[in-house]
């Protein structure tokens, strides 16, 4: 299939720290890629995007890294939050293709 | 309402059975997107319509599955026959552009379907 039907990683950090996730893409000429957050019983909601033309973007307590030679995206949360506690997607799309969503990852906020 | 609505929210149904899933984009979004999403796990492609163009169906699992979409209007995604692996909350997402732009991809809250 396009995404991995696997049981979700996770990720646990301290309130305060800082927390890395990472996502793996598959199609190496995938031109545009986003984070997304999804809280329990909700649809994702954006975070942060980026294209094959950078390798890093910053947002707001976000930094997304992008790998283009291993194909490997990174989300960086600076000083997490309880609030940030969630599972974190990445996706990716070919120019006017469908999204492909990759691993989520489950992160966990310890207070 | 402003968002994407989708319905029912909750959908119990014996095995066997067919079921219609309904999605209504914000007005105005020319691309449609359908997502399955089983218990605790990542988001599966199911199929992608974009204004008048033919519907990228690639990601629907078997024929059992099927989907329409009138213009830019309301999308019904229909699941003939249901298994018990069809269990798992549907996903719809609409957008203005044709060309992906996450900050314009808006997701409904989706539709949690259980057979049984």
């Amino acid at each position: 299939g396009e995404s991995v039907g696997l049981h979700l990683p996770t990720l646990s950090v301290q309130e305060g720290d800082n927390s890395i996730i990472n996502c793996a893409y598959s199609n190496s000429a995938s031109d545009y890629f986003i984070w997304y957050k999804q809280e329990s019983g909700k649809g994702p909601q954006f975070i942060i995007d980026i294209r094959s033309n950078m390798d890093k973007r910053q947002g707001q307590r976000v930094t997304v890294l992008l790998n283009k030679t291993v194909k490997h995206l990174s989300l960086q949360i600076a000083a997490t939050q309880p609030g940030d506690s969630a599972v974190y997607f990445c996706a990716e799309a070919q120019g006017a293709q469908k999204l492909v969503f990759g691993q989520g990852t489950r992160l966990t906020i310890n207070p | 309402g402003a968002g994407v609505s989708q319905s029912p929210s909750n959908k119990v149904t014996e095995k066997g059975k067919d079921v219609e899933l309904r999605c209504d984009p914000i007005s105005g979004h020319t691309a449609l997107y359908w997502y399955r999403q089983r218990l605790g796990q990542g988001l599966e492609f199911l199929i992608y319509f974009q204004g008048n163009s033919a519907p990228d169906k690639s990601g629907l699992p078997s024929d059992r599955f099927s989907a329409e979409r009138t213009g830019e209007s309301v999308s019904t995604l229909t699941i003939q026959r249901t298994q018990q692996e069809d269990s798992a909350v549907y996903l719809c997402a609409s957008s203005p552009h044709a060309i992906p732009s996450g900050n314009t991809i808006y997701f409904g809250e989706g539709s949690w379907l259980t057979v049984v």
